[in-house]
């Protein structure tokens, strides 16, 4: 069975950082894309970064780029996401996705239960 | 970037009668959208891929159909369970967008 679990998250001032972390277990981690999607207080779904099973190839929206890295450690069985610079707008639960392929171009058939970072002063 | 437009915002319908929720594309493609459910308080579930194809153990009221810019959730007969919000996805290009979500509730 696959288990997605995000941790990490928390409240931080604005212009502040985070490392979030994604444990993956019931499936073969390298061979799948894996991605972040947030959802702001109220609001609806939106992908936030992706990265290919191998880990060569990332992807960022641009709200994020400059601002977060993904990354994965295939040994680990772990996804990352450093989130620098954080503004009151990247409010949001932050929620970790598994891809059925091995790159971009896919569905999300796995979400983990989500982690919460709050920007305030 | 491809915009996804959902409709209605909210559907208020009663125990077994039958949803249909709509997803609109600013831009064509052929099949790559998938649905999810998301209920209060948990992460999204995945209902439907390719446009047209069930996840694994989604139960049979929960179809898909449609292509190009226009695509629909059908649930048949609604069940407690169902009452939730559904978000449409697109993953034909970068970025993968979602839509703005359908809440389906208790008539």
């Amino acid at each position: 069975e696959v288990h997605l679990v995000e941790s990490g998250g928390g409240l931080v001032q604005p212009g502040g950082s985070l490392r979030l972390s994604c444990a993956a277990s019931g499936f073969t981690f390298s061979n799948y894309a894996m991605s972040w999607v947030r959802q702001g207080p109220g609001k609806g779904l939106a992908w936030v970064s992706g990265i290919s099973g191998s880990g060569s190839n990332t992807y960022y929206a641009d709200s994020v780029k400059g601002r977060f890295t993904i990354s994965r450690d295939n040994s680990k069985n772990t996804l990352y996401l450093q989130v620098n610079s954080l503004r009151a707008d990247d409010t949001a639960v932050y929620y970790c996705a598994k891809d059925r392929g091995d790159d971009s171009g896919y569905y999300y058939d796995h979400w983990g239960q989500g982690t919460l970072v709050t920007v305030s002063s | 970037e491809i915009v996804l437009t959902q409709s209605p915002g909210t559907l208020s319908l009663s125990l077994g009668e039958r949803a249909t929720l709509s997803c609109r594309a600013s831009q064509s493609f052929s099949s790559q959208l998938a649905w999810y459910q998301q209920k209060v308080g948990q992460a999204p579930r995945l209902l439907i891929f390719g446009a047209s194809g069930r996840a694994t153990g989604i139960p049979d009221r929960f179809s898909g159909g449609g292509s190009g810019t226009d695509f629909t959730l059908t649930i048949s007969r609604l069940e407690p369970e169902d009452f939730a919000v559904y978000y449409c996805q697109q993953y034909a290009s970068s970025p993968k967008t979602f839509g703005q979500g359908t809440k389906v509730e208790i008539k």
